[in-house]
């Protein structure tokens, strides 16, 4: 599987914008970039995904370089709420429902007050 | 939006004794569940890949004997932990797939296990 590297933590004042970075210079063609947070004693929630172009939800956006080697997070506005472990994560397209995910060691944000 | 329900969220056993834990997918039907472990300060590992009607498969390092899975709905998976020992308290994550291209696995609560 392509790998993914994050910094280990990050911290972020409440209510600035956090950028989360996430390197995958072995990404193949038909991996999409998905991105998970895990709330303290909580199991993973989604939060986005994205293949090529720039996405956007209600949680965040995904920035995502024009060679797809790397991508951002963008959290807008940080909340007490928004610390967590993220997680970037490569997924085959090809058997996108069923395959397993792997995780990484993520990001640990910190938001403070 | 789906949801997975795990049960017990917490559970406390002696050493010796076995615990089962529940993952239910709650309003869709799960084909494909994940069970994964996860230790303080640390990351999810899959220890197994559970369908429904047939055997799991499991990651290369964890028992079989001692961590029985069974999916005999597609709504429910258990993961029974026997003779469990302190070292196998630890945090138990299940992840439950439809099979569509949705892009999104849906998580359960997580269930944390002491073994006392």
């Amino acid at each position: 599987d392509a790998k993914t590297t994050q910094p280990n933590s990050m911290e972020s004042n409440e209510e600035e914008p956090v950028h989360l970075p996430c390197n995958h210079s072995t990404i193949s063609g038909t991996d999409y970039i998905h991105w998970y947070r895990q709330l303290p004693s909580q199991g993973p929630e989604y939060v986005i995904h994205g293949l090529t172009s720039n996405v956007n939800n209600r949680m965040a956006s995904l920035a995502i370089a024009e060679d797809r080697k790397s991508s951002t997070l963008i959290l807008h506005r940080a909340t007490l709420r928004d610390a967590a472990v993220y997680y970037c994560i490569l997924r085959d397209s090809f058997n996108f429902g069923n395959e397993k995910l792997t995780f990484g060691t993520g990001t640990r944000l910190t938001i403070i007050p | 939006g789906a949801v997975v329900s795990q049960h017990p969220s917490r559970v406390i056993c002696k050493s010796g004794t076995s615990v089962k834990i529940e993952c239910r997918s709650l309003d869709f039907q799960a084909t494909t569940m994940f069970w994964y472990r996860q230790f303080p300060k640390q990351s999810l590992m899959l220890m197994a890949t559970s369908n429904e009607g047939s055997k799991a498969t499991y990651e290369q390092g964890v028992e079989k004997d001692k961590f029985l899975i069974n999916h005999a709905s597609l709504t429910l998976s258990t993961l029974t932990v026997t003779s469990a020992h302190p070292e196998d308290s630890s945090f138990y994550i299940c992840s439950a797939s439809s099979g569509t291209n949705t892009g999104e696995l849906f998580f359960g609560e997580g269930s944390r296990l002491t073994v006392l």
